[in-house]
């Protein structure tokens, strides 16, 4: 079946020091695979997203992620966290639906925690 | 959270009501979608339009309900038939249902009495 997996339901990085939230996938045909990142009682924001092109993908707040198709991983990652990067985050696959269009199926989450 | 607005931001309900959850976005999308989310689980799927007066069931939506109208709201009913009612509900939209981006509002959360 596919799907995206988190394998880590927590993260703890020290504020300065570098991040990283682990997504792997097991998607058929051309993955297309985004991040976001939720702050407590708060809508989902977008944070960056892969459809083709640079495996390098650069999206808001200084984050950005790694397609790996040979480990199949979409690593999110930041080289330097701030407290304030602290919430939690989701990513989430493309898969078609009914009637021609698609819909986003998302992973369990990972909750940041980044200490001062 | 930019264009989409949902309301009410709290709202409870005594089992056996049902209530509507509104959701509109000035964002001129033409689709809509309605998720909800556990605790310690992603998104779910509940319903999903792609234009207006046309509406497709997601992975969860017994017990649930939608209209589109019009293109900038998408209300949803929980209706007395959803067993397990409470949760964070969030609305979405995009420009179109391909790899477009959806956009989420900043969500309602349901809590049955």
């Amino acid at each position: 079946a596919q799907s995206v997996a988190q394998p880590e339901d927590q993260v703890n990085v020290a504020e300065g020091n570098p991040l990283t939230v682990k997504c792997t996938y097991s998607v058929s045909g051309n993955p297309y695979l985004f991040w976001y990142v939720q702050y407590p009682n708060r809508g989902l924001q977008f944070l960056l997203k892969y459809i083709t092109g640079d495996n390098l993908v650069k999206g808001s707040y200084g984050f950005e992620a790694e397609f790996n198709k040979s480990q199949t991983s979409f690593h999110l990652k930041k080289p330097s966290a701030l407290v304030s990067d602290s919430a939690l985050y989701f990513c989430a696959y493309i898969t078609p639906f009914s009637g021609g269009y698609n819909k986003l199926i998302f992973g369990a989450g990972t909750r940041l925690a980044v200490h001062p | 959270d930019g264009g989409i607005t949902q309301s009410p931001k709290y709202l409870f309900r005594k089992e056996g009501q049902n209530v509507t959850l509104s959701c509109e976005q000035n964002l001129n999308h033409d689709a809509m979608y309605w998720y909800r989310q556990d605790p310690g689980q992603g998104l779910r799927l509940i319903y999903y339009s792609q234009i207006v007066n046309d509406f497709q069931k997601g992975d969860i939506a017994e017990g649930y309900s939608v209209s589109r109208e019009k293109k900038e709201s998408f209300p949803l009913t929980v209706t007395s038939a959803q067993k397990n009612p409470t949760a964070f509900y969030l609305c979405a939209s995009a420009t179109g249902g391909g790899t477009d981006t959806q956009y989420f509002g900043p969500g309602t959360r349901l809590t049955v009495l």
